[in-house]
This record gives C-alpha cells, sequence and structure tokens, in this order.
C-alpha cells in the first residue's frame, strides 16, 4: 500500500539558510499534518491543512510557512534556521481530519542545522 | 487543553510474557485515543484507536489496548511479548470537544519498550 513519502529523507543546513520540506500525502487523503521531533522528545504538533486551507496551528516558529498544494502535497518552508531546528520533521496524511481519524506517517525528513 | 502522560520511560519484559504500557490522559471533553510505535530512524506507525464503544480495542500486531474513563487511562497491552516488539511506544489524545477546528494530536513522551530474548 501506499504510504506517506516525505523529502529529502536527510538535510544538512548551514544556519540562517532556508529549507524546504515536501510531503505527498497517501492517496486520496486530504489532511496533512507537520510534527517537529527533537532528540529524544516527543513529537511537537506545527501545523495542519484540510483541502488545502490551514485547518489548525501548534508551536511552528513564524520563520515557517506551510501550505498544501492543489494536488494535495505539502511544503514545509523554514528560514533564518537555528541550530535548535535540528529534529525529525515528520509530515503525516488522513482521510478528513481530527476528531477519531488516525493519521499516517512518512518516515521523517532529519533536518540536521550546523 | 490536552495532554497525555506515559509514566514509565522504560519498560523491559521477557519474551513470551504479558506486557502493558501505561498512558494516562488529560482532557476537557471526552478523548480519542491513540497507540503509535516507533522504530529507530523511522515513521510513527498506528497500531490502534479509541474512539467510542468498547472499551478493549484491538488493534495491530496483537496489540490491544483498554479505555477506562474513571481512571482516564488507555494502556496498551500484550498477551506475549515479542523480541520484535522492542521500540518506542507513543500515546497520543484528541480531545472530541476541541471544535472542528482541533486536527492536533498531542503525544505522551513515549516509552521504550525492551522485549529481552
Amino acid at each position: 500500500a501506499a504510504g506517506v513519502i516525505q523529502s529529502p529523507r536527510h538535510l544538512i543546513k548551514e544556519k540562517r539558510e532556508t529549507a524546504t520540506l515536501k510531503c505527498y500525502p497517501i492517496p486520496r487523503h486530504d489532511t496533512v499534518y507537520w510534527y517537529q521531533q527533537g532528540p529524544g522528545q516527543d513529537p511537537q504538533f506545527l501545523i495542519s491543512f484540510y483541502e488545502k486551507m490551514q485547518s489548525d496551528k501548534g508551536s511552528i516558529p513564524d520563520r515557517f510557512s506551510a501550505q498544501q498544494f492543489s494536488d494535495y502535497h505539502s511544503e514545509l518552508n523554514m528560514s533564518s534556521l537555528e541550530l535548535g531546528d535540528s529534529a525529525l520533521y515528520f509530515c503525516a496524511s488522513s482521510l478528513g481530519g481530527g476528531g477519531g481519524t488516525e493519521a499516517f506517517f512518512g518516515q521523517g525528513t532529519r533536518l540536521t542545522v550546523v | 487543553a490536552q495532554s497525555v502522560a506515559q509514566p514509565e520511560d522504560q519498560v523491559n519484559v521477557a519474551e513470551g510474557n504479558p506486557l502493558t504500557v501505561k498512558c494516562t490522559y488529560s482532557v476537557s471533553g471526552n478523548p480519542y485515543l491513540f497507540w503509535y510505535v516507533q522504530y529507530p530512524n523511522r515513521g510513527l506507525q498506528f497500531l490502534l484507536k479509541y474512539i467510542t464503544g468498547d472499551n478493549l480495542v484491538k488493534g495491530s500486531y496483537g496489540f490491544e489496548a483498554e479505555f477506562n474513563k474513571s481512571q482516564t487511562s488507555f494502556h496498551l497491552k500484550k498477551p506475549s511479548a515479542l523480541v520484535s516488539d522492542s521500540a518506542l511506544y507513543f500515546c497520543a489524545v484528541r480531545d472530541v470537544y476541541s471544535g472542528a477546528g482541533s486536527y492536533q494530536l498531542t503525544f505522551g513522551k513515549g516509552t521504550k519498550l525492551s522485549v529481552i530474548p
């Protein structure tokens, strides 16, 4: 079965640079979520989109922005990168969102800021 | 606000023995509860969820979880542990009454399960 695809899998950036993470949801899924997981930490919710509109917002820094495109893929744009942004970034998707809907996670993008 | 507590950072169990990974939650309304498993350098895999109905929920790989409203708990269980069950387990909650705009899953800190051969 098709899963959530994230690219790139690994990314190394220098401080103050920008990064773009991409997420391709499971086919027919209309909801995308972004999570950040620091080393040894639980995943922290950043933002979600339902039918290409922002549906919920968590602890996403102002330096980050995201959108969901017409083909339902999503991109997380990160600017003015800081060392503390080094983390595993997960995208998840679901059919419908919220409530009792389970989200299916991709394998993540490991971002290292040096 | 919604929150999840996993009181044990690590659980060790011998192969073939039953396992329990504990989870308690706090929501203002009624909860939707989820368990996910994470293997090293991998994404989170959905195991099971509780929405409503029967308090005992069965999921993937022989796992089950029991919802207890009075104790606000949702402990993950398996009758006979396998070495391959060794992984990081996350409990997560979403508040039913957070409104249509609430999509956020709040995760616990995770419990590392080690199954000893």
